[in-house]
Parts: C-alpha cells; sequence; structure tokens
C-alpha cells in the first residue's frame, strides 16, 4: 500500500462549490504538506503543519484552507472554488528530524478541474 | 527572498545522449539543495540531495554538486534512457525554515530510442 495517499485523484466541480481535498500516510510522520502544481511554475506551498496543534500559511493560501484530524490526516478544502484553482494538488510528508535535510515523501496527486 | 530557477524544458534527447538541467539559486545563508523527479502521472520522489558545499548527490546515474561559488546544482547523467523520460524539479530546504522546500518550475525530459 501506498504511505502517502490523497482522495480523490480527479474532481471536476463547478465555481462557488465547496471542495475537500484529503490526504492521509502511514509513515508516521509529524510534518505535512500542501502544494499546488501549475505548469511552469513548478509546485508551490499552500499550507503546512509540522504537529497536530500547529498550522502555517505557505505562500499562496488565499482561498485555501486546512484541518489537521490527526498525525497521519491533513485536508485541504477550498470553500467557494473558482476556474483559477485548477491545477495538480499533491500531499507531502517529512519526519522532523535535522529538518534542514529532510526527504519529503509525496502523494499521487489530486487533479481538480474547476468549470 | 529565497528562489531557484531552472532551465527551462522540454528537453528532448536521444538515447545514450548526455544530459546537463541547469539550476542555480537564491538563498540566505547555505540550504540544503535537492532534485526531485516525476514519473508520467506519478508524485515526485527523490532522486539526490546535497547538504552543504561541494557535496555530490548521486543516484540511478544521475548526480550533481553544490557550487556555492556560483550558487548552482546542475544535473547531469552522462548517458540516458528511454525510462530517464519524466519532469525534474531542482529545490532548496534553508535552514531556518523547518524543512519547507521551494521549487524550481520544473525541467521536462523526454529521451527518443
Amino acid at each position: 500500500d501506498a504511505d502517502v495517499t490523497q482522495t480523490p485523484r480527479n474532481r471536476i466541480t463547478k465555481t462557488g462549490k465547496r471542495i475537500m481535498l484529503e490526504c492521509s500516510q502511514t509513515k508516521g510522520h509529524d510534518r505535512m504538506y500542501w502544494y499546488r502544481q501549475d505548469p511552469g511554475l513548478g509546485l508551490r506551498l499552500i499550507y503546512y503543519s509540522f504537529d497536530v496543534k500547529d498550522i502555517n500559511k505557505g505562500e499562496i493560501s488565499d482561498g485555501y484552507s486546512v484541518s489537521r484530524q490527526a498525525q497521519a490526516k491533513f485536508s485541504l478544502s477550498l470553500e467557494s472554488a473558482i476556474p483559477n484553482q485548477t491545477a495538480l494538488y499533491f500531499c507531502a510528508t517529512s519526519d522532523n528530524a535535522g529538518t534542514a535535510y529532510n526527504e519529503q515523501f509525496f502523494g499521487p496527486g489530486t487533479r481538480l478541474t474547476v468549470l | 527572498g529565497d528562489s531557484v530557477t531552472q532551465m527551462e524544458g522540454p528537453v528532448t534527447l536521444s538515447e545514450e545522449a548526455c544530459l546537463t538541467i541547469n539550476c542555480t539559486y537564491t538563498a540566505t545563508g547555505y540550504p540544503s539543495l535537492f532534485w526531485y523527479v516525476q514519473y508520467p502521472g506519478e508524485g515526485l520522489q527523490l532522486l539526490l540531495k546535497a547538504t552543504k558545499a561541494d557535496d555530490k548527490g548521486s543516484n540511478k546515474g544521475f548526480e550533481a554538486t553544490y557550487r556555492k561559488e556560483t550558487t548552482s546544482f546542475h544535473l547531469e547523467k552522462g548517458s540516458v534512457q528511454v525510462s530517464d523520460s519524466a519532469v525534474y524539479f531542482c529545490a532548496l530546504s534553508a535552514r531556518n525554515q523547518g524543512g519547507k522546500l521551494i521549487f524550481g518550475q520544473g525541467t521536462e525530459l523526454s529521451v527518443k530510442p
């Protein structure tokens, strides 16, 4: 089984709808991240969480919110989706030892299309 | 702020050709540097990393050397294979940022038989 899973893998929705993307991990890591990937822009950090009680905004948090329900679960919500939120979304995890050079482990991604 | 710049793609090579993907960075202090690879339809996975100046990361025939004097971390491979076709991302992690990664824009590599 995959260590980092994301649901759904694909979603098409309409402008104004509320959407939740879910991420689960079995790696036992404390740190979890949400990124979006856009062509030509690489990955940009939306939110990150260093433990269950710690939530931080990333580079592009406007229009998004998150919930860290447990060590293993980190959800991303779009309260009112808009077309420019159409992108590929990735969840990632890392442990908290030697923070500057820890590998991040990525889920398979969720492709979201907002019409 | 910190940033990473990669050469633009797509890059198309024939099998067994030499590969270089350029990556330069801007950061305060001494970040750790990474190359991640994204195969079609998959998430990113770590390819190699270097944590201090002059370190060389290597994996699967790829290598990159952390050059502080030129603020670069170019990815190289002497002989590419069709299976190397993927998108490659250079990234940095600043030591005072708790492990957050800053990515370059990605370079798509296509290797033809």
